[in-house]
């Protein structure tokens, strides 16, 4: 099992929908977890860390389960601009092991 | 702070040839890291450095890649010899004690 997986998708989502994707990491031991943001062509970029049970950030919250081993996020009204790939990362504590999941992709249309 | 600077942006070589990539990490950061990309394996570790110091190459896809990292501002992944199958997107990061990861721009490399 990868110690981090995510659903491809990809997901097509109209403008002003709320979309949510998750992440399962199978690491028990991790305490830190992030939402990183890549557009095509660019390098990923931190959009959201999650230390404890979540985290929001405008239009953006991020909530961690650990009793099933999964972080998600949650993007309320997107915009085009939202349109990306969406990478989570979830290190084990005491080390610095930031693998990634394979990324999500969202296409927000018009 | 320029943020993570890696060189080249673009790199073009023929098979056999070896290739080095560069990359300069946050000023005060501790943590390097290696990763490549590409659309079949996504984003991968390929190596990563605590203190100058590598902790964990398992990422490394076999003898023809080596990483160094002689001091704290400055570390090389090196191919040799380069295959196409090397072709990917070669990112660099860094951060500070676990924390937040801040990523180059990458080097674009096509192994032809």
């Amino acid at each position: 099992r990868k110690e981090v997986e995510q659903d491809p998708g990809p997901f097509n989502v109209p403008e002003g929908a709320t979309v949510a994707f998750n992440c399962t990491y199978s690491n028990s031991a991790s305490q830190s977890f992030f939402w990183y943001r890549q557009d095509c062509r660019k390098e990923p970029k931190l959009l959201m860390s999650v230390y404890s049970s979540g985290n929001e950030d405008g239009r953006f919250t991020a909530q961690l389960n650990r009793a099933s081993q999964y972080i998600s996020l949650l993007i309320r009204d997107s915009k085009l601009s939202d349109s990306a790939t969406y990478l989570c990362v979830a290190p084990q504590r005491g080390n610095n092991d930031m693998r990634f999941g394979a990324g999500t992709r969202l296409t927000v249309k018009p | 702070d320029a943020g993570v600077i890696q060189s080249p942006r673009h790199e073009v070589t023929e098979m056999g040839q070896e290739v080095t990539l560069r990359c300069k990490p946050i000023s005060g950061h501790n943590s390097l890291f290696w990763y490549r990309q590409t659309m079949m394996r996504g984003l991968e570790l390929l190596i990563y450095f605590n203190n100058n110091v590598p902790i964990d190459d398992s990422g490394m896809p076999e003898d023809r890649f080596s990483a160094k990292m002689p001091n704290a501002s400055f570390s090389t992944l090196k191919i040799q010899p380069s295959e196409p199958r090397d072709s990917a997107v070669y990112f660099c990061a860094s951060s500070q004690a676990q924390e937040k990861l801040f990523f180059g721009s990458g080097t674009q490399l096509s192994v032809l």
